[in-house]
């Protein structure tokens, strides 16, 4: 199947700092990513509809200043967390569906902790 | 408006028992339903799938689901679990745009 690649998997910023993260479809063309918040024991939540070459659809109640999303090329989007503080800290997963097809493939994720 | 419904937030099972995990949806339209499976600390993997045809379908590591129009549930089955099937489990629809929205998730919990 297809392959979508989610960087870095862990990382631990300092309170107010801006991490960005990557999701790379490896083997395919994604003109539309998604990225999804999971918190401990529960599902995920959609937070955008990003967007290759135009602006993401951000979900309501998601600030769109606070999660920047660039979708500059057909196999990159990029998440960036400004400012973060600890109630960002989460479990953050993105996800692509080919062109064509009906299923979506998941990067690995990856665990922010802002202390 | 499409939503999924995992009644059982956590099901316990001992090792080759059976299990089925439940799944309900509600849609006025034609949908594409999924299950996946995640461990620990990592991304979703697809399990199985239904877009149309045969009601009952086959996914990897033995997982089969069948999808029931009149009880508009698309439950997983699996006829005897491994320590290894430990994990969340999650059903989900398509929406438009082939956006996927996801039940809140069981946990399968395999006791040897």
């Amino acid at each position: 199947g297809a392959v979508v690649s989610q960087h870095p998997s862990r990382v631990i910023c300092k309170s107010g700092t801006s991490v960005k993260i990557e999701c790379r479809s490896l083997d395919f063309q994604a003109t539309t990513m998604f990225w999804y918040r999971q918190f401990p024991k529960q599902s995920l939540m959609l937070m955008a509809t990003s967007n290759e070459g135009s602006k993401a659809t951000y979900e309501q109640g998601v600030e769109k200043d606070k999660f920047l999303i660039n979708h500059a090329s057909l196999t990159l989007s990029t998440l960036t967390v400004t400012s973060a503080h600890p109630e960002d800290s989460s479990f953050y997963i993105c996800s692509a569906i080919p062109q064509g097809s009906t299923e979506a493939f998941f990067g690995q994720g990856t665990r922010l902790t802002v202390v | 408006a499409q939503s999924v419904t995992q009644l059982d937030s956590q099901v316990p099972v001992f090792e080759e028992a059976p299990v089925e995990l439940r799944c309900n949806y509600s849609s006025s339209v034609s949908v594409y339903l999924f299950w996946y499976v995640q461990y620990p600390n990592q991304g979703l993997q697809l399990l199985l799938k239904y877009l149309s045809g045969s009601t009952l379908v086959k996914g990897i590591n033995g997982f089969e689901a069948e999808f029931n129009k009149s009880q508009t549930s698309f439950h997983l089955r699996k006829p005897s679990v491994h320590i290894s099937d430990t994990a969340e489990y999650f059903c989900a629809v398509l929406r438009g745009s082939y956006i996927p929205t996801f039940g809140r998730g069981t946990s399968l919990i395999v006791h040897p």
